[in-house]
C-alpha cells in the first residue's frame, strides 16, 4: 500500500499570502493518479485537482498543484477567506486508494 | 443536478451490521465506478472501498476486507454498503463517493454525498 505524508501538519496563514501545502508517496505515483480535496467543517470534500495538476470544474484559478514521482504540491497563491480548511492529497495504485492525513489551513 | 443521498447510519452494537445505501440521481449511474469512504470523529479521510460500473469486481481496504460488501443496483441508481462484525473503529461518517469518468486515466472522486453517521457502541 503507497502511503501519503502531508506537510505541514498545520499551516497558519493571512488572507491574501500563498500557501504551500507538501503530499509524498512511499513509493512513485503516477501523476495521473493523484488529486487533491478540500473540506470544510461539517462538509463533504470538494475536488480540487486531478492528474496532479488538472483543475476541476468550478475551480478558481488560485489553486495549483504540481508534481511528479513522489512529491507532489497544492499552492494556493492568495488565500481567500473561503480557503481556510483542510486538504487533503489522494492516491490510486493497484487499485487501492489511500489518502494523505491533511494539512489544515488555519488563519493566523 | 448530479447528486449522492447516504442513508442508513445509526446507532450498532459491536458485532452487530448495517446496511448502509447511496442513491445516485442527474447523471447515467451505471456507466460510473462508486467508492465509500469514510471519516472518524476528528480524523482524515479513508478509502474503504470500490465497485466498478456493472457490479462484476469489488476492491476493500484490508481493514474492513472479509466484513463489508459493496454492491449496486442499477436499476434503482443505488449502491450499497454491508457492513457485519462491527467495531468500535468502524464509527464514522461514511461518504458515498462518484469516481471519474474511465477512459481518460485519471483517477478521482468528482461528486460526493453529505454522508451518513455510523456509531458502533454499546
Amino acid at each position: 500500500e503507497i502511503v501519503l505524508t502531508q506537510s505541514p501538519g498545520t499551516l497558519s496563514l493571512s488572507p491574501g499570502e500563498r500557501a504551500t501545502l507538501s503530499c509524498r508517496a512511499s513509493q512513485s505515483v503516477s501523476s495521473s493518479y493523484l488529486a487533491w480535496y478540500q473540506q470544510k467543517p461539517g462538509q463533504a470534500p470538494r475536488l480540487l485537482i486531478y492528474g496532479a495538476s488538472s483543475r476541476a470544474t468550478g475551480i478558481p484559478d488560485r489553486f495549483s498543484g504540481s508534481g511528479s514521482g513522489t512529491d507532489f504540491t497544492l499552492t494556493i497563491s492568495r488565500l481567500e477567506p473561503e480557503d481556510f480548511a483542510v486538504y487533503y492529497c489522494q492516491q490510486c495504485g493497484s487499485s487501492l486508494w489511500t489518502f494523505g492525513q491533511g494539512t489544515k489551513v488555519e488563519i493566523k | 443536478e448530479v447528486q449522492l443521498v447516504e442513508s442508513g447510519g445509526g446507532l450498532v452494537q459491536p458485532g452487530g451490521s448495517l446496511r448502509l445505501s447511496c442513491a445516485a440521481s442527474g447523471f447515467t449511474f451505471s456507466s460510473y465506478w462508486m467508492h465509500w469512504v469514510r471519516q472518524a470523529p476528528g480524523k482524515g479521510l479513508v478509502w474503504v472501498s470500490r465497485i466498478n460500473s456493472d457490479g462484476s469486481s469489488t476492491t476493500y481496504a484490508d481493514s474492513v476486507k472479509g466484513r463489508f460488501t459493496i454492491s449496486r443496483d442499477n436499476a434503482k441508481n443505488t449502491v450499497y454498503l454491508q457492513m457485519n462484525s462491527l467495531r468500535a473503529e468502524d464509527t464514522a461518517v461514511y461518504y458515498c463517493a462518484r469516481e471519474g469518468p474511465r477512459g481518460y486515466n485519471y483517477y478521482y472522486m468528482d461528486v460526493w454525498g453529505k454522508g451518513t453517521t455510523v456509531t458502533v457502541s454499546s
